[in-house]
């Protein structure tokens, strides 16, 4: 089992609907999670950091946490063209210098 | 955030030689580290960067082939060395302020073609 899972997509969506990015981890004593997006040929930029149970929300995005189901999603509400990027999840593992462990990311396209 | 430079941001280099990347942080940070990005694929962890004193490799990459340095808490170095075609990635420098919730920050990358 891979620590850090998610579906590589294409995950297509229309201008202003929700984009629901999903992702799994293995590691049960994880303690933080992160968004990053990544667009072409750009190193990720974080855009959603989340430590705790339940949903936190900035803006358009918005992060849930379930701990318990080792779950952490990533909503867009009103998605954009200008989303359209590949999104990577990013767990702390507990171990050592606490590092973290990406997923594959998801590729996120949002059509006009 | 903190602000991160990388040099260079790109390089076309011949099979056998070495480059070093160079990592700037404008300001003090705790942790530093380097990760590749190979075309279409996710990021990996090569090695976390002691201020100091050796740095801490991942299993898979050793110091004989990655060398790092990190003279100071806002600068580090990456070297490929003896390069062959399968070294061709993104190298990525990436600095955790210090704040207790580990948030991450990556520098622009430097795109490395070994020809």
């Amino acid at each position: 089992q891979k620590e850090v899972e998610q579906n590589s997509g294409p995950l297509s969506v229309p201008e202003g609907a929700i984009a629901s990015l999903n992702c799994t981890y293995s590691d049960r004593v994880s303690q933080s999670f992160f968004w990053y997006r990544q667009y072409s040929g750009k190193s990720p930029e974080l855009i959603m950091s989340i430590y705790s149970n339940g949903d936190k929300e900035d803006g358009r995005f918005t992060a849930q946490l379930n701990k318990a189901s080792q779950y952490v999603s990533l909503l867009i509400r009103d998605s954009q063209p200008s989303d359209s990027a590949t999104y990577l999840c990013a767990v702390n593992m507990n171990t050592g210098f606490q590092k973290l462990v990406f997923g594959t990311g998801t590729r996120l396209l949002v059509s006009p | 955030s903190a602000v991160i430079s990388q040099k260079p941001s790109r390089d076309i280099c011949q099979r056998g030689t070495s480059l070093t990347i160079q990592c700037q942080v404008d300001s003090q940070v705790t942790m530093m580290f380097w990760y590749r990005q190979q075309p279409g694929q996710s990021l990996t962890l090569i090695a976390t960067a002691n201020q100091g004193s050796e740095a801490t490799y991942e299993s898979g990459f050793v110091i004989d082939k990655f060398p790092i340095s990190r003279p100071n808490l806002t600068f580090s170095t990456l070297t490929v060395s003896n390069m062959s075609p399968e070294d061709s990635s993104i190298y990525l420098c990436s600095v955790r302020p210090g704040s207790s919730y580990n948030e991450q920050f990556f520098g622009p990358g430097t795109r490395l073609t070994v020809l």
